[in-house]
């Protein structure tokens, strides 16, 4: 993998639901792995930065996962709400976005 | 946690002109920002790094006389679009990162900018 790819591109979940997305990146050359959430209208909000293989982060609901030897990393949302809605973005190595998982949560 | 302003939020603007975009760090010195573009549904590209008090360093296809960018203080970078087009119309973002080094960034809002 060349770019940096997330995936699905958007989801719709009902409130309650759990669920999870993907973002897949180069695997060599790592530093370092960020998550941020951009919800509409306001400034992207990093949720986690991760360095090392096998690295799992948590803050909340929403944790996340790393794998750098085969280049991909999981944000997982557990009993999702509303206020989840947002864009998810991973940037590999600070640079280089995904285009981004959009997450609707349906009351 | 650190706050990135950027102005104005949304411009329109005639062919030919040119359009400033100001992005300011309200309470931490950033010695370096980050200029972002992002055309519908896709991934925030990486425009320039600016950094204080030097010139900025552009990335590859991005036209350094188009996109002039100004870091003269530790709390202000500017974007200014040079007669611009109509496909410059996009979304332009900045960020900012504390030089804690943990590679954190901190985004302004971002900027629509639209011209006619």
């Amino acid at each position: 993998i060349l770019n940096v790819e997330q995936s699905p591109q958007s989801l719709h979940v009902q409130e309650g639901d759990s669920t999870n997305f993907t973002c897949s990146f180069p695997s060599s050359n790592f530093y370092a792995l960020h998550w941020y959430r951009w919800e509409t209208a306001k400034s992207p909000e990093a949720l986690f930065v991760m360095t090392l293989n096998g690295d799992e982060k948590k803050k909340g609901r929403i944790s996340a996962t790393l794998n750098t030897k085969e280049g991909y990393s999981y944000l997982y949302i557990k009993g999702s709400q509303p206020e989840d809605s947002a864009t998810y973005l991973c940037a590999f190595n600070d640079m280089r976005f995904g285009a981004g998982t959009r997450l609707t949560v349906k009351p | 946690g650190a706050v990135v302003s950027q102005h104005p939020s949304r411009v329109i603007c005639k062919s030919g002109t040119s359009v400033k975009i100001e992005c300011r760090s309200l309470d931490f010195q950033a010695t370096t920002m980050f200029w972002y573009r992002q055309f519908p549904k896709q991934s925030l590209m990486l425009m320039a790094t600016s950094n204080e008090g030097s010139k900025a360093t552009y990335e590859q296809g991005v036209e350094k006389d188009k996109f002039l960018i100004n870091h003269a203080s530790l709390t202000l970078s500017t974007l200014t679009v040079t007669s611009a087009h109509p496909e410059d119309s996009s979304f332009y973002i900045c960020s900012a990162s504390l030089a804690d080094n943990t590679g954190e960034l901190f985004f302004g809002e971002g900027s629509r900018l639209t011209v006619l």
